[in-house]
């Protein structure tokens, strides 16, 4: 079965400061691997998304994720972080089979920027 | 244009009773997700539909759940005789096709069972 680990609950990070949110991930074959974004009280929003190809993608926000095979991992990042980035992140993962395919989420990733 | 619509945003509701929550895809979305997310839990899976088809219900109880997607109106995710673990925030998503690469959620109905 797929999964998806997000090993820290909460991360802190001071305003203007380099972030990192990690997260890991199990599945069949190649992964089609996901970052969402969930603000208070409201549903998830896309942030960006690896299906294939160049293994640095970049979404919304200036945010970033780096793909890395061989450890099985799709952290987010950003070069200097902001206090509207305060949120709550979610990594998931779906296998890359064509049509339809479970996306699985994982327990999320509270990102709290400190001015 | 807008986006994944919920409703009701919270519903309150004693034990026994029947939920019923209603979603709204994109406007030429035809696919529905529904989830589940609890404190601590993240999201988990409950059920995907089309237009008047479940396709994948492997996440959803089999018992006092259901789901569907009429071919007119909204999806309605259903929970009978409710009992206190129900209590949780319930997502609806939407996308444009099976591939579910880029999914769109709604606001969430928040179930509260006293």
């Amino acid at each position: 079965a797929q999964s998806v680990a997000q090993p820290e609950d909460q991360v802190n990070v001071a305003e203007g400061n380099p972030l990192t949110v990690k997260c890991t991930y199990s599945v069949s074959g190649n992964p089609y691997l996901f970052w969402y974004v969930q603000y208070p009280n409201r549903g998830l929003q896309f942030l960006l998304k690896y299906i294939t190809g160049d293994n640095l993608v970049k979404g919304s926000y200036g945010f970033e994720a780096e793909f890395n095979k061989s450890q099985t991992s799709f952290h987010l990042k950003k070069p200097s972080a902001l206090v509207s980035d305060s949120a709550l992140y979610f990594c998931a993962v779906r296998a890359s089979s064509g049509g339809y395919q479970k996306v699985t989420f994982g327990t999320g990733t509270k990102l709290q920027v400190i001015p | 244009n807008a986006g994944v619509m919920q409703n009701p945003r919270h519903l309150v509701r004693r034990r026994g009773q029947e939920a019923r929550l209603r979603c709204s895809p994109m406007k030429g979305h035809s696919h529905v997700y529904w989830y589940r997310q609890l404190p601590e839990e993240g999201l988990k899976f409950m059920v995907y539909l089309q237009k008047e088809n479940i396709i994948d219900e492997s996440g959803m109880p089999k018992e006092r759940f259901s789901a569907e997607f009429p071919k007119e109106g909204p999806s309605i995710l259903r929970i009978q005789q409710v009992v206190r673990g129900d209590s949780a925030a319930y997502f609806c998503a939407s996308s444009a096709d099976r591939g579910n690469e880029k999914l769109f959620f709604g606001s969430g109905t928040q179930l509260s069972v006293l």
